[in-house]
């Protein structure tokens, strides 16, 4: 099956340790996101790829990591830099530079990653 | 960037039409609308999208006003499974981001 994989989905860790959650996706897509979700709020964006090995920051990338090292890969290190890492992280991915038509390039999500600073 | 206002909450018959509205008065002339919604604990869901001609498929309906200021997206027939956060989103220019508000708590009752 094609999609989009985020593990683990619940993530526990002590304050002050680095912390990288996964993201993985088989549809040849070029671009991927980072999102962050809290309580009641909208999804922020933190870091998003629009090719392999080239990365840009989003609206709150402090405090967090990513690499790009290969298509379907784009991991994300939470630093114990984040003042406040507890979230529900989304992970997903675009068609991006392969898209045809450039205005359908629709987002697919993962299923998230809950991560608690203990 | 274009910004999307739309109500905090709604709710809505479980048959009915829920009939969403969304404003993007600064949309400018090649920028999408799209909506996703997202249900408690999982990743947004990608539902339509449109330029200026109103859309429809399997999910719902998207109506654009004519000056493209607004939209209203339509369920048909709401189901207990439709209750989700729905999202009005401008698409950006710049890259492939889409910026998400607070969206509107759609809450299907029985």
């Amino acid at each position: 099956d094609g999609g989009i994989t985020q593990s683990p989905k619940y993530l526990f860790r002590k304050e002050g340790q680095n912390v990288t959650l996964s993201c993985e996706q088989n549809l040849n897509h070029d671009a991927m996101y980072w999102y962050r979700q809290d309580p009641g709020q909208g999804l922020r964006l933190i870091y998003y790829s629009q090719i392999v090995n080239d990365f840009q920051k989003g609206d709150i990338a402090e405090g967090y990591s990513v690499s790009r090292e290969k298509k379907e890969s784009f991991p994300l290190t939470v630093t114990s830099a984040q003042k406040n890492p507890t979230a529900f992280y989304l992970c997903a991915s675009s068609p991006g530079l392969a898209a045809t038509i450039f205005a359908y390039n629709e987002q697919f999500f993962g299923p998230g990653t809950r991560l608690t600073v203990l | 960037d274009a910004k999307t206002t739309q109500p905090t909450s709604m709710d809505c018959a479980e048959g009915r039409a829920a009939n969403l509205p969304c404003n993007h008065s600064t949309i400018s002339g090649n920028e999408y609308v799209y909506w996703y919604r997202q249900i408690h604990s999982q990743g947004p869901q990608y539902i339509i999208h449109g330029l200026k001609n109103n859309e429809t498929n399997e999910m719902a309906s998207l109506i654009i006003t004519e000056d493209r200021k607004s939209s209203t997206l339509i369920l048909p027939h709401a189901t207990l499974r439709d209750t989700a956060v729905y999202y009005c989103i401008v698409r950006l220019e710049y890259g492939n981001k889409l910026v998400f508000g607070a969206g509107t708590i759609l809450r299907v009752k029985s």
